[in-house]
């Protein structure tokens, strides 16, 4: 039973480029969170899918950052125009259902780093 | 404003030397608190949630503990293995969490 998988593991990309990071939940969940970590800090929510919907995502800057869950395929966290704040570990993570969402699962996060 | 501050940063024991980490909140409806590991390099990794004041959980070396403005995470005769950042996090709303910024803790054999 394949845990949360992130890929890429490191991204790389210099200051206006795009990033997309990737995460596949668990077999059988159906919620998704991404979170932002930076050195010596805590996680920071982004935005909470489910799929085919976005069901928070206060956490998220309005500009340059949107993310995706589709029916079919892993959830998308898309970075337009990156700047060099851009760059973090990015977190995803699952739940079966919002009743058992306490347990959350984590993939192995993505390094992004902005040239 | 929502709080969850952990401490100390970093904690440095010997094998086998008992120590406790700390996280403090300040929340207005605490719904749950929540214990993760973290290794480097990977995502956290879920250990303990509690509830209300006075509930206690073990797992092997650790033991997690709950008042109404702190947790208390025990260890028990630390092994090399144990070394990691311990996380706590606290969930206020249906599902987001507030996370302290962790304790790295050093076990050296």
């Amino acid at each position: 039973n394949a845990g949360v998988m992130q890929n890429p593991r490191h991204l790389v990309r210099r200051r206006g480029q795009e990033a997309r990071l990737r995460c596949s939940p668990m077999k059988g969940h159906s919620h998704v969170y991404w979170y932002r970590q930076l050195p010596e800090e805590g996680l920071k929510f982004m935005v909470y899918l489910q799929k085919e919907n976005i069901i928070d995502e206060s956490g998220m800057p309005k500009e340059r950052f949107s993310a995706e869950f589709p029916k079919e395929g892993p959830s998308i966290l898309r970075i337009q125009q990156v700047v060099r704040g851009d760059s973090a570990a990015y977190f995803c993570a699952s739940s079966p259902g919002q009743e058992n969402n306490e347990k959350l699962f984590f993939g192995s996060g993505t390094q992004l780093s902005v040239l | 404003e929502d709080q969850v501050t952990q401490s100390p940063e970093a904690l440095r024991l010997q094998e086998g030397e008992s120590s406790s980490l700390n996280c403090s909140y300040t929340v207005s409806g605490l719904r749950g608190l929540f214990w993760y590991r973290q290794d480097p390099g990977k995502g956290p990794e879920f250990l303990f949630t509690l509830y209300s004041a006075g509930e206690e959980k073990e797992k092997e070396r650790l033991k997690a503990t709950l008042t109404k403005k702190e947790s208390f995470l025990h260890i028990t005769a630390p092994k090399p293995e144990d070394s990691a950042t311990y996380l706590c996090a606290v969930q206020e709303g249906n599902y987001q969490l507030i996370w302290g910024a962790g304790t790295k803790l050093i076990i050296k054999p």
